[in-house]
């Protein structure tokens, strides 16, 4: 399956300040990558599709103007959370299409305190 | 509206018997059905997945069972170990490239030894 990095594997920030994360894809070319996030103890909530060289698909409640996404290439997504909240603490996942393209492999996720 | 509804919330099994998780579905349109495994602090691992044109798929200890009609699925882990205690999730996509997975909200399974 594909390979995916994540960068940071945690931070924390102190409230207002933008933090953004990294999300690679070491084997694959991904035109799609997406990203999810997960509170303590849930499940995972799909945010956006992120789409190279267009516009990031953000999911009904998820405000695009606070997590900007940018995928500039075929192997980097970012995720930049900004004027960041207490409440925006999660742990936030991406994920990547395998060789199958319905295949998702996941990447080791970011862990976000905002204090 | 809960596309995805997953069951038990937890479960715990003794080592060596059998963990089963079911999932029942909505949206007849989805044909992508995977498990993963997630390990606390960790991203989720792809464990298994199937399409709906059959009815079982088996990977080592680990197998889905498919009933389209009844628009359900369901993850036998036989000969269940400590090491299989985790939080799995099942998900439902269009099978389509590009398009995102829908979870089960999870289950924790405990496998005492």
């Amino acid at each position: 399956g594909a390979v995916v990095s994540q960068h940071p594997s945690w931070v924390i920030c102190k409230s207002g300040t933008s933090v953004k994360i990294e999300c690679r894809s070491l084997d694959f070319q991904a035109t799609t990558m997406f990203w999810y996030r997960q509170f303590p103890k849930q499940s995972l909530m799909l945010m956006a599709t992120s789409n190279e060289g267009s516009k990031a698909t953000y999911e009904q409640g998820v405000e695009k103007d606070k997590f900007l996404i940018n995928h500039a290439s075929l192997t980097l997504s970012t995720l930049t959370v900004t004027s960041a909240h207490p409440e925006d603490s999660s742990f936030y996942i991406c994920s990547v299409p395998g060789l199958e393209r319905v295949e998702q492999f996941f990447g080791p996720g970011t862990r976000l305190t905002v204090l | 509206q809960q596309q995805v509804k997953q069951s038990p919330q937890s479960l715990i099994v003794q080592k060596g018997g059998i963990s089963i998780i079911n999932c029942a579905y909505e949206n007849t349109a989805f044909d992508y059905f995977p498990w993963y495994q997630q390990f606390p602090g960790k991203g989720p691992a792809l464990l298994i997945a199937i399409r709906p044109d059959v009815s079982e798929k088996k990977e080592g200890r680990f197998t889905i069972s498919f009933n389209k009609s009844a628009k359900q699925f369901s993850l036998h882990i036989m000969d269940s170990q400590p090491g299989d205690s985790a939080t799995y999730f099942c998900a439902a996509s269009k099978g389509q490239a590009g398009t995102a997975l829908i979870f089960g909200k999870g289950t924790t399974l405990s496998v005492s030894s």
